[in-house]
């Protein structure tokens, strides 16, 4: 799976926009970029996932460029609740069918100010 | 409700012990996972299974021992062979397909002194 590079923390005012980086410039063409969040102590939660098209769903959008080397995770109003570790991964099918492990590295820590 | 338990959420052994971490899901999933994550870092793959009876190690499999003789239930054993066995265990199940997520439980805190 390709390597990914995030920021290690920023800030967000509550009410606005979080828009989250993600440098995944070695991804490969069958790879998808996913997102998960790990509130703090507990088990980390499914955002959103793409290959190549932006997706949204009702907690974010995710802009994928269009060399897919980058990626954006937005939170479109941020709120309290949204302070968590963000982690952008890159994830091809797998031999496993698409069962194997996701890798994480340390994330994105998401601070918001009321 | 369906999801993923487990438990305890905390626990505390004295080095030397095995002890063994359960993880459970009613969510009919065919894959699931066990995950380390220690201070600060991000989550490092132990072992998983993506079907039952059937089980492949993970990054970091030394230490550890695992069974999946139901669907629900995967079970992870630290050994006293674990040279650093606290940390903080996440289970996870996913169903067995191409690109799905994975779901993952609370965790438990593992302390050895």
């Amino acid at each position: 799976d390709a390597k990914t590079t995030q920021p290690p923390s920023m800030d967000c005012a509550e009410g606005r926009a979080a828009n989250l980086p993600c440098n995944h410039s070695t991804i490969s063409g069958n790879e998808y970029v996913y997102w998960y969040r790990q509130i703090h102590s507990q088990g980390p939660q499914y955002i959103i996932h793409g290959l190549k098209n932006n997706e949204t769903n009702e907690m974010a959008s995710l802009i994928i460029t269009e060399d897919r080397k980058s990626s954006t995770l937005i939170l479109p109003h941020a709120s309290l609740r949204d302070t968590a570790v963000y982690y952008c991964i890159v994830r091809g099918r797998g031999s496993g069918g698409g069962a194997d492990g996701l890798t994480f590295g340390k994330g994105t820590h998401l601070i918001i100010q009321p | 409700d369906g999801g993923i338990t487990q438990s305890p959420k905390y626990l505390f052994r004295k080095e030397g012990q095995n002890v063994t971490l359960s993880c459970e899901q009613n969510l009919n999933h065919d894959a699931m996972y066990w995950y380390r994550q220690d201070p600060g870092q991000g989550l490092r793959l132990i072992y998983y299974s993506q079907i039952v009876n059937d089980f492949q190690k993970g990054d970091i499999a030394e230490g550890y021992s695992v069974s999946r003789e139901k669907k629900e239930s995967f079970p992870l054993t630290v050994t006293s062979a674990q040279k650093n066995p606290t940390a903080f265990y996440l289970c996870a199940s996913s169903p067995r397909t191409g690109n799905s997520e994975q779901y993952f439980g609370p965790g438990t805190r593992l302390t050895v002194t």
